[in-house]
């Protein structure tokens, strides 16, 4: 199976900060990833498909990039409404795998 | 667009089995391909399996081959999709999700939450 290490695990920021999260394959997945949200309590929404193109009415704020075995996703200044879980999936290879999650707190 | 529906919570006894629906409305053209995602309290996201019945394929995550079943009603446009899950014990508590792509959009059903307790 391939692995997806996230990094960090876990995340303290500000609102208005700029913070990056990364997912690494453990073999090459080209641009095979998506990028999810989970606020407590909701469903997972999709941010990002294909490693970069932003889902129809996401926020421009968010950002993904990478591909082989590094991506990357970025938010460009944190409001209120992003602290939550997120979580990234790769889809080349199966079994799709997720990364363990990045919490992202309120500092 | 496109919403997923699935049934109802499900309280289990260990060693029992679970069966959860999933029944996508909206384009009534299309074969949608299912996936299976499952959540215990407090963890994360784990894939399950998924079926793309226009192809007669299934896929499954190796933690569950054995144990999970999933499938899809046989009309021409497969609607609907099945997750069978069997030797329930404690430690498959969790929300169940399904969720399917139309298109580059991403939808996912409002989760199903099996507890297998005695």
């Amino acid at each position: 199976d391939i692995q997806m290490t996230q990094s960090p695990s876990s995340l303290s920021a500000s609102v208005g900060d700029r913070v990056t999260i990364t997912c690494r394959a453990s073999q090459g997945i080209r641009n095979d990833l998506g990028w999810y949200q989970q606020r407590p309590g909701e469903t997972p929404k999709r941010l990002i498909y294909a490693a970069s193109s932003l889902q129809s009415g996401v926020p421009s704020r968010f950002s993904g990039s990478g591909s082989g075995t590094e991506f990357t996703l970025t938010i460009s200044s944190l409001q209120p409404e992003d602290f939550a879980t997120y979580y990234c999936l790769q889809h080349n290879t199966y079994p799709h795998t997720f990364g363990q999650g990045t919490k992202l707190e309120i500092k | 667009q496109v919403q997923l529906v699935q049934s109802g919570a499900e309280v289990k006894n260990p060693g029992s089995s679970v069966k959860v629906s999933c029944k996508a409305s909206g384009d009534s053209f299309t074969s949608y391909i299912f996936t299976w995602v499952r959540q215990a309290p407090g963890q994360g996201l784990e894939w399950m399996g998924r079926i793309i019945p226009s192809l007669g394929t299934v896929n499954y995550a190796q933690k569950f081959q054995g144990r999970v079943t999933i499938t899809a009603d046989k009309s021409t446009t497969s609607r609907t999709a099945y997750m069978e899950l069997t030797s329930l014990r404690s430690e498959d508590t969790a929300m169940y999700y399904c969720e399917t792509d139309w298109g580059n959009f991403n939808f996912w059903g409002q989760g199903t939450l099996v507890t297998v307790s005695s």
